[in-house]
């Protein structure tokens, strides 16, 4: 079945920092690949998005890019904030937002002062 | 805010028990989300309501049930408490399905 694999950390920067959090998919057909952020105490949010190869998702100053060759959607940004703290998903569905996501372990970002 | 409400907010029970969890969409949604975010299984999805209907199905115990009532809201009913049961349950409501979802601030059960 579909999977995604994330790597887990907890991930530790300083602010302004650069980020990176890789993420890598396995599906059976092709996927629109989602990226959500839960911050402390509260539900998910959708950060990102990209539905076919080559697209690149943007909010925030986060990006990701579609990358069909390598399988992977990594999230980047060029310089976190303290505010940024908080746990991060990547996530796929085969029909757009459909109703059977598959959602990666989490990845926690710590970013200190 | 994501307009997605959920009660309670804790819940404390014994194994063996039944818990109802209420989940009130955002206006105007008619589709619900249940979802299960444990330490050992990580963020699935349960069961998904489109205007009433149950649509699809998800890794769903059969000791959980769930419904969406006429009014809109959902409730996602537990039974036979097991300690592994301990875990967030998220609501999600979206305009449709293929939309996207938007999450309520979840559930906390813990089962004692």
């Amino acid at each position: 079945g579909d999977s995604v694999t994330q790597m887990e950390g907890p991930v530790t920067l300083s602010e302004e920092a650069f980020l990176t959090i890789n993420c890598t998919y396995t599906a059976t057909g092709y996927p629109s690949l989602f990226w959500y952020v839960q911050y402390p105490g509260e539900g998910l949010q959708l950060l990102l998005k990209a539905t076919k190869a080559d697209d690149k998702g943007s909010n925030k100053g986060f990006e990701a890019t579609y990358r069909k060759e390598t399988t992977s959607f990594h999230l980047e940004k060029g310089s976190v904030q303290v505010s940024d703290s908080a746990v991060y998903f990547c996530a796929l569905s085969e029909d757009n937002y459909g109703q059977n996501f598959v959602f990666g372990p989490g990845t926690r970002l710590s970013v200190l002062p | 805010d994501s307009g997605v409400t959920q009660t309670p907010k804790h819940l404390i029970t014994a194994t063996g028990q039944r818990v109802t969890l209420r989940c009130s969409p955002r206006s105007g949604d008619l589709s619900v989300y249940w979802y299960q975010q444990s330490l050992d299984q990580g963020l699935q999805f349960l069961i998904q309501y489109y205007n009433g209907e149950e649509r699809a199905k998800g890794n769903i115990l059969e000791r959980f049930s769930a419904q969406q009532f006429p009014d809109l809201h959902s409730e996602l009913n537990l039974s036979s408490l097991e300690l592994g049961d301990s875990a967030l349950y998220f609501c999600a409501s979206s305009v449709a399905p293929l939309y996207e979802q938007y999450f309520g601030p979840g559930t906390r059960l813990t089962v004692t």
